[in-house]
């Protein structure tokens, strides 16, 4: 069955600090991933997207890695702030023609 | 329009009462997503839009939940005899997923639908 599963399920840092978020799919045959951040009572905006062919890709402060042979991904966020208190979600998308699969999220708290 | 745009915002209904939500994707978007987000939990998927395919359907959870999109834009998702646990936020998303889909779905902000 695809799935996505995404750790930790929640997370608090303080301002300034680094912190990853993990993401394991089972998503096959497999054509991208997607880190998305959602905002409470917002919809999801993107923030990265991969193909299986990319290992890194950044957008600001976020880094996002891809290791297509062990299907996991990694979100970095350097520096944090708190407007980045958000959930974050890691989506992945299977053949073309297929529904984006996602998984459940981490809500992370930045604090002051 | 610039974005997905979502109607209504929020919606109170009855119990036992039919609700349609609607969505109007970004113009030109081939594909078309339901999902819908209870309190505290992850997006659920409900159905998937693509072009002229037949539409995936294996997320709805029951009968009472049906979606159409006419002239493959507006999609309309309906709720038959409404329950106290369809109560969520329903998000639509459009893409253009030319190819193998690395394009970018963008989300409307959703209505958050509330059965009493």
């Amino acid at each position: 069955k695809n799935q996505v599963e995404q750790s930790p399920q929640s997370l608090i840092i303080l301002e300034g600090k680094n912190c990853t978020l993990q993401c394991n799919y089972t998503v096959s045959p497999f054509s991208n991933l997607r880190w998305y951040k959602q905002d409470t009572g917002r919809g999801p905006v993107s923030l990265t997207i991969m193909t299986f062919s990319e290992n890194t890709k950044s957008n600001g402060r976020y880094t996002a890695t891809l290791d297509a042979d062990t299907k996991q991904s990694s979100l970095h966020i350097t520096a944090s702030q708190l407007s980045d208190s958000a959930s974050y979600i890691c989506v992945v998308k299977g053949q073309a023609g297929t529904a984006l699969i996602f998984g459940k999220g981490t809500t992370l708290s930045v604090s002051s | 329009g610039a974005g997905v745009s979502q109607s209504p915002s929020n919606k109170v209904t009855e119990k036992g009462k039919d609700v349609e939500l609607r969505c109007d994707p970004i113009s030109g978007h081939t594909a078309l997503y339901w999902y819908r987000q209870s309190l505290g939990q992850g997006l659920e998927f409900l159905i998937y839009f693509q072009g002229n395919s037949a539409p995936d359907k294996s997320g709805l959870p029951s009968d009472r939940f049906s979606a159409e999109r006419t002239g493959g834009s507006v999609s309309t998702l309906t709720i038959q005899r409404t329950q106290q646990e369809d109560s969520a936020v329903y998000l639509c998303a459009s893409s253009s997923e030319v190819g193998l889909g690395n394009t970018e779905a963008f989300f409307g902000q959703g209505t958050r639908l509330t059965v009493v």
